[in-house]
This record gives structure tokens, sequence and C-alpha cells, in this order.
């Protein structure tokens, strides 16, 4: 059962348009949700992140916006640069026997064209 | 930031071996990650080690198939037992960026595993 899902494998965009990645989400006990970047050989990198309590974080050109009622969250990325061509993860966490534990999505490849 | 070091980046390996992956941190942590991600999957996380305990296995990974030490703060390893064609995974190690409460995770840049 996958709790985290990033249902479109891949995305291509032109360069300086908007990329809108998805995830959606079924358990209602996650209360943190992540968003991470991963190029080839190297290990994921953390992004932004959103609270349960709040319905957008935006960082430059990172926004993430969560919709808890439809369990779903996006990332935006504007404008789209080459240099973010890349695997994005979402990832999300639940408090669980007094930590917390992390599940992944299986990742949206990007790749932004230039 | 953590920076964490690990150990080797690839190997390719013959099936029934075992290979032991390293995991150095920069800084001292409570709580060290290992995960697994086949390919085209998500990360799944296989434990998480505790310096002085037991690491705690997730459902579907047990101690004899991927056996971790936690000696320190610093440092923990990851063996990978006995392999099989179906162990070729990419294996990460992580740490927590701060204390308390939900947290991002820094990764290492992973172990790329094949097996033959």
């Amino acid at each position: 059962d996958q709790q985290v899902k990033q249902n479109s494998p891949s995305l291509s965009v032109q360069e300086g348009r908007i990329s809108i990645l998805n995830c959606d989400y079924t358990n209602s006990m996650f209360d943190y949700f992540l968003w991470y970047k991963k190029y080839p050989a190297e290990g994921p990198t953390f992004l932004i992140s959103i609270s349960s309590i709040k319905d957008k974080n935006e960082d430059g050109r990172f926004t993430v916006f969560l919709n808890k009622s439809a369990k779903h969250l996006s990332l935006h990325i504007v404008p789209s640069q080459p240099g973010d061509s890349a695997v994005y993860f979402c990832a999300a966490s639940a408090p669980t026997s007094g930590t917390y534990k992390y599940i992944f999505g299986t990742g949206t490849r990007l790749k932004v064209l230039a | 930031s953590a920076v964490i070091s690990q150990k080797p980046s690839r190997d390719i390996c013959q099936r029934g071996t075992s290979l032991t992956i390293q995991c150095q941190v920069d800084s001292q942590v409570t709580m060290m990650f290992w995960y697994r991600q086949q390919p085209g999957q998500s990360l799944t996380l296989i434990a998480t080690a505790n310096q002085g305990s037991e690491a705690t296995y997730e459902s579907g990974f047990v101690i004899d198939k991927f056996p971790i030490s936690r000696p320190n703060l610093t440092f923990s390893t990851l063996t990978v037992s006995n392999m099989s064609p179906e162990d070729s995974s990419i294996y990460l190690c992580s740490v927590l960026a701060g204390q308390g409460g939900n947290q991002p995770q820094h990764f290492g840049d992973g172990t790329r595993l094949s097996i033959l």
C-alpha cells in the first residue's frame, strides 16, 4: 500500500515557465510534508517543507501548497531553470512510537528545456 | 547542515557474498537511518540505528539480512548479507537536520549496489 503517491513519473517544461509537481497521500495522520531534489549519483537534497497546519509555504522560486481535504500537495517552481532538472521526491511524516517515520513517493523526473 | 560520507559509492558483487556500507557524519547525531531505493521505486526505510541500542527494523527487513552497527554518534554500517540480484539497489544513510519534532533529513550520496 503506497501511502504517498506521485502519479507522474516524468514532466517536461520550457525554461522560464512554471513547473508543477503533484503528490497525493492517503494517511490522515501525516502532519509534515517535504520535497527533495535528487541529481544522478547524489543523495536527495531537502528543498522545502510544510506543516499540516499551513496550506502554503514559499521559499524563493519554490512554493509548496497543501490541500488537506484532498490529501494533495504540490510543488511549484517559478521560473523553471535548466538546473532544476532532477528527480523530485515528496515525503510525508507522522509521529510513530515516539519518533517520526518518513514515507517517500516514487519520484517525478523533471526536465527543464532550454 | 550535516555532511555525510558514504562508502563505497558503488560496487558490483557476486551473489551469496556480503558487503558492508559505511556512513560517517561530521557531527554527533542520535539517530541514523538506512534506506533502500530499488530501481523505479521510492526510498524505503530499512532500519533506524540508535547509538547504544539495537537497530529498529521496519516490516520486511530483518537483522540477519541487514545487520547494522552503530558504535558511536558519528558512524554506522549496514551489511547486506548473502546477496541476491534482488538486492541490487541504491542504499542511503540519512540523519535528521535538527533536534525534536519534524525535521528534514540529510542524505549521503548513496551506495549503488549491483549483484550478478
